[in-house]
């Protein structure tokens, strides 16, 4: 019982180049989540959508593009990688009240 | 401007006694705080939650405290088990509200 998978697990790209990040429900959940987690920083909110082609702002959105068009999935796109962006990406859906369910993480590293 | 902070970035615990692990807020409008555990190469996942309508919730060996005139919430593992090793996150949301804002973390560490 995966509920939601992300893919790919790892990749490894060269700046400039442009990367998409997928996530999969199979919940039917509203809210997806689209996160990155540094040392010393937590998680940090990049995008977040409440339905079919609704998203929003994060905190930390610059540089990043997100589109959903179908319930199951929410997709995350780095137009141009730069190291910055290096980090590990984590998908979630919002199962209860405030309760968030994550996928395993996606590792970018940009060279 | 950090509004949830963890301050302690680690905490080592015997095996089978008391871990505490502590998260202070700033903004009085959340009303809802939760703890996530995350083991590495993993997602982060739910612990236990509270509402600020309460000051205790008990799960088990899992007990988070909220304090809220202090804006501070805790949380007590009895006893701690070497499988509790991981990085605790709290994080904190208001009210109709459905992002939540996290802490940095705190990684905990058994001993034997």
């Amino acid at each position: 019982d995966a509920g939601i998978t992300q893919s790919p697990r790892h990749k490894v790209t060269e700046t400039g180049t442009p990367v998409t990040l997928r996530c999969h429900q199979t919940e039917n959940h509203r809210y997806m989540y689209w996160y990155r987690q540094d040392p010393g920083h937590g998680l940090r909110l990049i995008h977040y959508s409440y339905g079919v082609k609704d998203t929003d702002k994060g905190e930390v959105s610059d540089g990043y593009s997100v589109s959903r068009s179908k319930t199951e999935d929410f997709l995350l796109t780095l137009e141009s990688a730069t190291s910055s962006q290096t980090s590990v990406y984590f998908c979630a859906i919002m199962r209860g009240t405030g309760e968030l369910f994550f996928g395993e993480g996606s590792r970018l590293t940009v060279l | 401007d950090q509004q949830v902070k963890q301050n302690s970035p680690s905490l080592s615990v015997q095996e089978g006694r008391i871990s505490i692990l502590n998260c202070d807020y700033t903004n009085s409008m959340f009303d809802y705080f939760l703890w996530y555990k995350k083991y590495p190469a993993e997602g982060p996942t739910f612990l236990i939650s509270i509402s600020s309508i309460k000051d205790k919730n008990e799960d088990g060996r899992f007990t988070v405290f909220l304090n809220k005139s202090a804006k501070h919430l805790s949380l007590h593992i009895v006893p701690s088990q070497p499988g509790d090793s991981a990085v605790y996150f709290c994080a904190a949301s208001m009210d109709s509200n459905y992002q939540l804002i996290w802490g940095a973390g705190t990684k905990l560490i058994i001993k034997p």
